[in-house]
């Protein structure tokens, strides 16, 4: 069992859709927890990170359920620009990235 | 905004043959990574740094790869010989401090093709 799994998509939505991304982690002593995004061939840039008790930044909003070990990446109002792949990345003594969901937003 | 330096951008390589990247941290990052990345899959750790000690190099093929980083600032991945499978994006990243509360930031990475 991988460490931290992802679903890794597709996920094709139009504009102006809400789509969530889950993403579960093995390991109970994790304890950071972070949104990645990459484009294509690009690096992978932090998006948000993830707080117990959830945080918001615009269209974005995070969520961790540490008694069922997932983490969770609500986008509202999805835009073209969106479409990229979300990275899970769970932290302890290592930093573990999943392997990406993959967001198409199509006009 | 200051940014992880990375070179080459890309590298063609024939198997059996030597290469090597370079990594120049951001400016006071204690931490150094070298994460491989195959096509479709997420980044992989290769080795950690805490200044000029490495942390975890578990999942760092020895046979083949080594990394330094004398000084505790820039660093050096390298590889000899390289073989097909080797074929990747080679990233670096940077984070503050060793807690992995400190999020990490990324250069632009090395493609790597071995013919």
């Amino acid at each position: 069992r991988k460490e931290v799994e992802q679903d890794p998509g597709p996920f094709n939505v139009p504009e102006g859709a809400t789509v969530a991304f889950n993403c579960t982690y093995s390991n109970s002593a994790s304890q950071s927890f972070f949104w990645y995004r990459q484009d294509c061939r690009k690096e992978p840039k932090l998006l948000m990170s993830v707080y117990s008790s959830g945080n918001e930044d615009g269209r974005f909003t995070a969520q961790l359920n540490r008694a069922s070990q997932y983490i969770s990446l609500l986008i509202r109002d999805s835009k073209l620009s969106d479409s990229a792949t979300y990275l899970c990345v769970c932290g302890g003594f290592k930093t573990i990235f999943g392997a990406g969901t993959r967001l198409f937003v199509k006009a | 905004e200051a940014e992880v330096a990375q070179s080459p951008r890309y590298k063609i390589t024939e198997k059996s043959q030597a290469v090597a990247f370079w990594c120049d941290p951001i400016s006071g990052h204690a931490t150094l990574y070298w994460y491989r990345q195959i096509l479709g899959q997420g980044p992989e750790l290769l080795v950690q740094f805490q200044d000029e000690s490495v942390v975890d190099d578990s999942q760092l093929p020895k046979d083949r790869f080594s990394a330094e980083r004398l000084k505790g600032v820039d660093s050096t991945l390298k590889i000899q010989p390289a073989e097909l499978g080797d074929s990747a994006m080679y990233l670096c990243a940077s984070s503050l401090g060793l807690t992995a509360n400190s999020p990490l930031h990324f250069g632009n990475g090395t493609r790597l093709t071995v013919t």
